[in-house]
């Protein structure tokens, strides 16, 4: 079936250092991928997404490339900031339309 | 523009009891779709509603049923609700019937005792 595996959490970084946040897929054919952020307090936002194989999504200084080879979506951003805590969600749709298929949630915290 | 709203905010039931959570779609959006999250789990899809019709169900019991109406907000009720019905609603609403582009509410934290 389709599912979706995240790096356990939580994650905690420096002001300033770099961030990855693994992601792995397991799916039929050729999924859409997404990463979530959620906010404290608040509702999911989208914060980027990739349609097809090698497409690399980019938002607010944060990056994931689809790798269909490994299966793989890690999400990266070369220096956060303490507003980036939050918990980190990827995710799929198994067809172009279709209702998403959440990982379990990385949680981010960011000390300055 | 406003964005998704749900309401009410908390709601605390108890077991066997029945439930009705509310959404508001973004103004223009046909589409609204429920997810389930459990502290700790990533959202799970419900349900998906696109111009009044049930276009996609996730794997939940009967208990759970919704409907959109004519000005495209929707309800989620559960009945006989149980301890594992305890969770965090949320309401994802989307311009079409793909889902690709949804935007979700603050979500409505339901709590069965």
């Amino acid at each position: 079936g389709n599912s979706v595996t995240q790096m356990e959490g939580p994650v905690t970084l420096s002001e300033e250092a770099f961030l990855t946040i693994n992601c792995t897929y397991t799916a039929t054919g050729y999924p859409s991928l997404f990463w979530y952020v959620q906010y404290p307090g608040e509702g999911l936002q989208l914060l980027l997404k990739a349609t097809k194989a090698d497409d690399k999504g980019s938002n607010k200084g944060f990056e994931a490339t689809y790798r269909k080879e490994t299966t793989s979506f890690h999400l990266e951003k070369g220096s956060v900031q303490v507003s980036d805590s939050a918990v980190y969600f990827c995710a799929l749709s198994p067809q172009t339309g279709t209702a998403l298929i959440f990982g379990k949630g990385t949680t981010l915290s960011v000390s300055s | 523009d406003a964005g998704v709203t749900q309401s009410p905010t908390h709601l605390i039931k108890t077991r066997g009891q029945q439930v009705t959570l509310r959404c508001s779609p973004i103004s223009g959006h046909k589409s609204v779709s429920w997810y389930q999250q459990v502290l700790g789990q990533g959202p799970q899809f419900i349900f998906q509603y696109y111009e009044k019709e049930e276009r996609g169900r996730g794997n939940f019991p009967d208990r759970f049923s919704a409907r959109q109406f004519p000005n495209y907000s929707s309800e989620l009720n559960v009945n006989a609700l149980l301890l594992g019905d305890s969770a965090l609603y949320l309401c994802a609403s989307s311009s079409g019937a793909a889902l690709d582009e949804q935007y979700f509410g603050p979500g409505t934290r339901l709590t069965v005792t």
